[in-house]
């Protein structure tokens, strides 16, 4: 199985900072890097798809980059509504494999 | 607009088998192109992806649970299934669908979510 590694496991940010989350992969996985926010009692959303693709709707405040092994989901100006928990999932192989999450919390 | 729901009993008891079904509205499960997967997550915890199937009823799990699980499809109800047999404390969790989209290679789409507790 590739192993998804996600950095840091939690931070502190007020809202207006760039906040950045870093998701390694234990092999090459190309560009198949899926980024999902999810909130309390609520399922996953998709933000961010093949790496730096933004899906319909999502704020261009997030913004994804990275290929190979390494990748970083970027919030440009945190908001409110951004406190959340972040999962990267790698979409090259199967099984499909997901970091173990970032929770991002009030200072 | 593609939606997923969920079902099932939301209590099982230790050794019998969960059995969850999740209802496509808005699409067809036989558009091609997707893949339909279960994920749980347990309590407090992260999201771990239990497998998925074609509307052909081709099917991939996760090694993790292979022996104890057994996803299926019935197109004329737009409905996908998932049965895990001998369930344990472990098990208990919430289950969720989604739609592996074939565009996006992503979970684009997710049902509210289940939780299921396994307990006597």
């Amino acid at each position: 199985d590739i192993q998804m590694t996600q950095s840091p496991s939690s931070l502190s940010a007020s809202v207006g900072d760039r906040v950045t989350i870093t998701c390694r992969a234990s092999q090459s996985i190309a560009g198949y890097l899926n980024w999902y926010q999810q909130k309390p009692g609520k399922a996953p959303n998709l933000l961010i798809y093949a790496a730096s693709s933004l899906l319909s709707g999502v704020p261009s405040r997030f913004s994804g980059s990275g290929s190979g092994t390494d990748f970083t989901l970027t919030i440009s100006s945190l908001q409110p509504e951004d406190f959340a928990t972040y999962y990267c999932q790698q979409s090259y192989t199967t099984p499909r494999t997901f970091g173990q999450g970032t929770k991002v919390e009030i200072k | 607009q593609v939606q997923l729901q969920e079902s099932g009993p939301g209590l099982v008891k230790p050794s019998q088998t969960l059995s969850l079904t999740c209802t496509v509205s808005g699409g067809s499960i036989s558009s091609g192109g997707d893949y339909w997967s279960w994920i749980r997550q347990h309590p407090g915890k992260g999201l771990e992806w239990i497998g998925y199937i074609y509307y052909s009823g081709s099917t991939y799990y996760n090694p993790s649970l292979k022996s104890r699980v057994t996803i299926s499809v019935d197109t004329s109800k737009n409905q996908f299934s998932l049965k895990l047999r001998s369930v344990t404390a472990a098990d208990t969790a919430v289950f969720y669908c989604a739609r592996d989209g074939g565009e996006s290679s992503a979970f684009d789409i997710w049902g509210q979510g289940t939780m299921v507790t396994v307990s006597s």
